[in-house]
């Protein structure tokens, strides 16, 4: 089970706007850095969002990320079909035994 | 631009080491630290450890008593070993680089295109 929790699925139509939340305990989200991944099917995953709300070169402003408190939201304006994938968040969890955690992802359709 | 390439086994044997390289071109291996990822088929990510070029590691709890890593600057490598393998270990194994700030972690912003293993006789 997962540290960090997503919902398994959302689904929009083209053009639409979602949201894909991600909240955990504050050893985690609260005290770290969030990123969002994006893994379209049978790809390696892909940096969408770093340091909460930063998006790497070549990722289209469509994407955002923002983090309050103890959850992290990634959002995506304007989907588009080639938008549909698994959306995973992950921060460092400094907990005692300082390890690296994964939601368990969000599958986006695009209807 | 940094890429990464997973080598090693696609098939091992229940109760072998699991052995994993990941080769970094087109930059240096050296001031960064690089992680390692699973993912079961249909299932979601798995991080299993991250080091340091300097040999510094820290493991996820549930696999920290199988797992070593190691890195080779001299190379531009860094490895993975797991003991005891099951098959719950089949899973896409994927490299990837850590990238870290002044204090915090970022995100993983390169990764290697994984590789395959399964467990199995």
């Amino acid at each position: 089970q997962s540290v960090l929790t997503q919902p398994p699925s959302v689904s929009a139509a083209p053009g639409q706007n979602v949201t894909i939340s991600c909240s955990a305990t504050s050893s985690n989200i609260g005290n770290n850095y969030v990123s969002w991944y994006q893994q379209l099917p049978g790809t390696a995953p892909k940096l969408l969002i770093y340091d909460n709300n930063k998006r790497p070169s070549g990722i289209p402003d469509r994407f955002s990320g923002s983090k309050s408190g103890t959850s992290a939201t990634l959002g995506i304006t304007g989907l588009q079909t080639g938008d549909e994938a698994d959306y995973y968040c992950g921060t460092w969890d400094s907990s005692l035994s300082a390890f690296w955690v994964f939601g368990g992802g969000t599958k986006l359709t695009v209807l | 631009q940094v890429q990464l390439q997973e080598s090693g086994p696609g098939l091992v044997k229940p109760s072998e080491t699991l052995s994993l390289t990941c080769t970094v071109s087109g930059g240096s291996i050296s001031t960064y630290y690089w992680s390692w990822i699973r993912q079961p088929a249909g299932k979601g990510l798995e991080w299993i450890g991250r080091i340091y070029t300097s040999g510094s590691t820290n493991y996820n709890p549930s696999l920290k008593s199988r797992v070593t890593m190691s890195v080779d600057t001299t190379k531009n490598q860094f490895s993975l070993k797991l003991t005891s393998v099951t098959a719950a270990d089949t899973a896409v194994y994927y490299c990837a680089r850590l990238a870290k700030g002044t204090l915090l972690f970022r995100g993983m912003d390169v990764w290697g295109q994984g590789t395959t293993v399964t467990v199995s006789s």
